[in-house]
């Protein structure tokens, strides 16, 4: 069943500004985690968060998850032209450990 | 050389035929996933396998029916295809790691479905 839905469903920046996507989810996680999906390909894993996890980095990458809002985001510092691309938000429940998704996040950066 | 990989890349077929997807993973995985995103980008699972048996099963018509002969190839078959059925469909794999208690999937690079 579905479990993330991301926001905006859309986001249009410039090079060099921050990019900030959300994700905000119904039932307790076991696992939050952010995939990126260019054009035309398959997605690509990026940072996972547990839910006794409050934050993580990776590179330009920094994910916030507040479990008693039932929400998590993902911030790109300083954005580049080939950031662009869906980000997708999957949690995992219960026993089962199976990822489901939302409908992503479509990020354009300008050049 | 590629993780997980699906063929065909694109399919076009008529309404009413019969088609399958293959889909192989070289990392050693024990779980594989066929997931179909539509025109919307909404990715949902369809399939899980774990070493080979069917562990999840979403609410996908009887028409689809996945082969796992070995714990490598998960391979969707699609009986009397219909119009709804157009989407891109993923084939992913994972190892559940029991120290990090998740599943973190691999993705193929899907697969294109245009049904007339």
């Amino acid at each position: 069943s579905q479990q993330g839905e991301e926001d905006p469903q859309a986001l249009s920046i410039q090079e060099g500004e921050n990019a900030t996507m959300n994700c905000s989810y119904k039932t307790s996680i076991n696992n939050l985690q952010w995939y990126r999906q260019n054009s035309g390909r398959g997605l690509v894993h990026l940072i996972l968060i547990r839910s006794n996890e409050r934050e993580k980095h990776s590179g330009r990458l920094r994910v916030t998850l507040d479990t008693s809002k039932k929400s998590s985001s993902l911030l790109i510092t300083a954005s580049r032209a080939a950031d662009t691309a869906s980000y997708f938000c999957a949690t995992d429940s219960g026993g089962s450990y199976i990822p489901t998704f939302g409908r992503g996040t479509s990020l354009i950066v300008h050049p | 050389d590629t993780a997980v990989s699906q063929t065909p890349k694109y399919l076009v077929t008529q309404m009413g035929n019969d088609k399958s997807i293959k889909c192989e993973q070289n990392l050693g995985h024990d779980t594989m996933y066929w997931y179909k995103q539509d025109s919307k980008k909404f990715l949902k699972i369809m399939f899980s396998y774990n070493n080979k048996e069917l562990i999840i099963n979403e609410t996908v018509p009887n028409r689809f029916s996945p082969k796992s002969p070995d714990k490598a190839h998960l391979n969707l078959h699609i009986n009397s295809l219909e119009l709804g059925d157009s989407a891109v469909y993923f084939c992913a794999s994972s190892q559940f790691g029991r120290a990090v208690g998740a599943n973190v999937l691999t993705f193929g690079a899907g697969s294109r479905l245009t049904v007339l």
